[in-house]
Parts: C-alpha cells; sequence; structure tokens
C-alpha cells in the first residue's frame, strides 16, 4: 500500500540555522516525489519534486531534497532558513500510472524564531 | 508550470444549501482532476478522481450524494457540496493533469458552513 510518513508533526528552528525535514514513502511503483508548502489559509505551492535523474534536487526558495532509493526517503533540507519559511509542509508521493493520484504525509509544521 | 484556478477562494453559505466550487486548467487539457479535503491541521485526503466525461471515483467513505463531481469539459471540473453542514466545514483543493503531464493544484476553497 501507498504511504507517506512525516515522523515530525512540528519543528522550531532558530533563523538563520539549518533544517532538515524528514519524509519516508512506501510505494509500489517507482515513485515520483514532491514537497509543497502551505501557509495558513493558502493553498499549496511547489517546491520541489524529484522524476529521476539526480537524486538531489533544487527547489525554490533555497530548498532542496535528496531521493534515497535506499532509504525510501526523501528528506528536505534548506542551509539557513528565514522567517518566512514558517508554514506546513507536505510531502506527497505520486506517479503517471496510477494517474497521477497523489499521497500526502500528515505534514511538518515549522517555527521559526527570530 | 501550467495553471489551476480555483474558485471561490472562500464562501461562507448557511447550513442546508449547496456550494459549488470550480476548478479550471487554463493553459493545458485536464484530463483528470482530482478533489482533496484538507480539515484543520491535517494531511489533504482525496475524495475522488474524475476523469472527463466519465463518472467520478469516489474513496471509500466519502458520500458521492453529497460532494457531486463533475467533469464535462478537458478545463473544468465542479464540486457541489449538497445540504452542506457545519461538520463539511474545510478546505478543499483540486489538482488537474493531462496526457502524460504532472498534476497540478488549485489554490483551494476554504468552506465555512454556518
Amino acid at each position: 500500500a501507498q504511504s507517506v510518513t512525516q515522523p515530525d508533526i512540528h519543528i522550531t528552528v532558530s533563523e538563520g540555522a539549518s533544517l532538515e525535514l524528514r519524509c519516508n514513502y512506501s510505494y509500489g511503483a517507482t515513485p515520483y516525489l514532491f514537497w509543497y508548502v502551505q501557509s495558513p489559509g493558502q493553498g499549496l505551492q511547489l517546491l520541489l519534486k524529484y522524476f529521476s535523474g539526480d537524486t538531489l534536487v533544487q527547489g525554490i526558495k533555497g530548498f532542496e531534497a535528496e531521493f534515497k532509493r535506499s532509504q525510501s526517503s526523501f528528506n528536505l533540507r534548506k542551509p539557513s532558513v528565514h522567517w518566512s519559511d514558517a508554514a506546513e509542509y507536505f510531502c506527497a508521493v505520486g506517479a503517471w500510472n496510477t494517474g497521477n493520484q497523489f499521497y500526502f504525509g500528515t505534514g511538518t509544521s515549522l517555527t521559526v524564531i527570530p | 508550470g501550467a495553471v489551476v484556478s480555483q474558485h471561490p477562494s472562500w464562501v461562507i453559505c448557511k447550513s442546508g444549501t449547496s456550494v459549488k466550487i470550480e476548478c479550471r486548467s487554463l493553459d493545458f487539457q485536464a484530463t483528470t482532476m482530482f478533489w482533496y479535503r484538507q480539515f484543520p491541521k491535517q494531511s489533504l485526503m482525496l475524495m475522488a478522481t474524475s476523469n472527463e466525461g466519465s463518472k467520478a471515483t469516489y474513496e471509500q467513505g466519502v458520500e458521492k450524494d453529497k460532494f457531486l463531481i463533475n467533469h464535462a469539459s478537458l478545463t473544468l471540473s465542479t464540486l457541489t457540496v449538497t445540504s452542506a453542514h457545519p461538520e463539511d466545514s474545510s478546505f478543499y483543493i483540486c489538482s488537474a493533469s493531462g496526457p502524460n503531464t504532472e498534476a497540478f493544484f488549485g489554490q483551494g476553497t476554504r468552506l465555512t458552513v454556518v
């Protein structure tokens, strides 16, 4: 069965500190992996995605993520967090052979301390 | 990336009335559209999948007579919440994908039933 696990419900970091948000997945086919960010009351904004190729992908706002097939992980990282990064982050997995149906993790809420 | 427009962004309605939410793909033909629901501080849960010209496929536990989905054209899908009640208050998000394309998300609609 397909599933996405985000082990950290809530993370607090200081502005300027580094950040890593964890994501593990279980998927029967070759997965396509995504990270989305959602500000309060807003829709989803795509940060980055992995389809194939280089396992380290760069996204917007200085985020990057690394696909590790052996660990079934797709962790999101940022070297230096800004106060505006405070939001909810969702990891998702999908595949075209399922018609682009997405499975979302439960999300990680990020608080940034000035 | 492609643009998916969702309207309205927010709506307040009285209990017992019906509300229609539109999801439009502005620059591509969306052969498949997905509707998700997100309760406060929770992840997105797939409600139904619709293919253009076909009846929607609903996830287990989603009442198809309450959440009417129409996907009559390649650029428009609608979700109608019939006889809405306060427990239907939620954030509804659509996503759309074309043949061999990834899915793109709308901005979401916040429904409040009073």
